[in-house]
C-alpha cells in the first residue's frame, strides 16, 4: 500500500537553513503537503504542491519536488527557535480523500 | 481566522465505555475527516463525511466507529465501545473542497482508555 517515510529528527542552529525529506510510494500523489505541529496544537498546513510542480517557494519556505525519485524536501530558510515543532510530510492520491501521512520530523532549533 | 475546534481536549473513559468526540468544522466547508495518531506513530485516516453520508473509510473504521453530523455546525465522532487500544489522539478536519486540496485540522482529542 501507499507510504510516506520521513526521517524522525533534525537539529540546527537559530540562522542555519534546515531540510527535511520525505519519500513516498504512491506514484499517482496529486497533492504533497506539509503541516506542522507545535507542541499541544493542531496539525498546521504549512504548504502544498501539486505533483506536476517541481518547486514551490512561500516567504522563506521552499518545497521541492523529484516526482521520478518519489521525493519531497522541504526547506526552511534562516530558520528560527519558533520553528522547532514536528513536520509531517503528506501525500494524496488521484483517488480518494485521504491523505497518507508520514511519522513526522521533530525539528529542534538551538540558539 | 476561520479555524476546527474539537472539544474535549483530553478525554479519559474506562474500556468498554462509549464516548464521542466532538468537532466544529470552518463554517463554509463541506468535507469533513477524522483520522487518528497513536502514540508515536503515523497520523492515520479513519474517515471522510460529505452530505451527511461516509464517503470514505478506512480499515480501522469497523463497526464500532460512527460519525454524524447532528446539526449544522457539529460533526462527532463516536466509539462505541472503547478498547485500549483506541487510546491515541484524534483529530478532526476539514476542506472546502471535494479534492481536500486543502484539509484544516483542529487541535485534537486526546483519548485516553484505563
Amino acid at each position: 500500500g501507499e507510504d510516506v517515510e520521513q526521517s524522525l529528527f533534525l537539529s540546527v542552529r537559530e540562522g542555519d537553513s534546515s531540510v527535511i525529506n520525505c519519500t513516498y510510494t504512491d506514484s499517482s500523489s496529486t497533492y504533497l503537503y506539509w503541516y506542522k505541529q507545535e507542541p499541544g496544537a493542531g496539525l498546521q498546513l504549512l504548504t502544498y504542491i501539486f505533483s506536476n510542480m517541481d518547486m514551490k517557494q512561500d516567504q522563506r519556505l521552499t518545497v521541492l519536488l523529484n516526482k521520478k525519485e518519489k521525493h519531497l524536501s522541504l526547506r526552511i530558510a534562516d530558520t528560527q527557535t519558533g520553528d522547532s515543532a514536528i513536520y509531517f510530510c503528506a501525500e494524496k492520491g488521484q483517488a480518494g480523500t485521504a491523505l497518507i501521512f508520514g511519522k513526522g520530523t521533530t525539528l529542534s532549533v538551538s540558539s | 481566522e476561520p479555524e476546527v475546534t474539537q472539544t474535549p481536549s483530553h478525554q479519559v473513559t474506562q474500556m468498554g465505555q462509549e464516548v464521542i468526540l466532538r468537532c466544529v468544522p470552518i463554517s463554509n466547508h463541506l468535507y469533513f475527516y477524522w483520522y487518528r495518531q497513536i502514540l508515536g506513530q503515523k497520523v492515520e485516516f479513519l474517515v471522510s463525511f460529505y452530505n451527511n453520508e461516509i464517503s470514505e473509510k478506512s480499515e480501522i473504521f469497523d463497526d464500532q466507529f460512527s460519525v454524524e453530523r447532528p446539526d449544522g455546525s457539529n460533526f462527532t465522532l463516536k466509539i462505541r465501545s472503547t478498547k485500549l487500544e483506541d487510546s491515541a489522539m484524534y483529530f478532526c478536519a476539514s476542506s472546502s473542497d471535494r479534492r481536500n486540496t486543502e484539509a484544516f485540522f483542529g487541535q485534537g482529542t486526546r483519548l485516553t482508555v484505563v
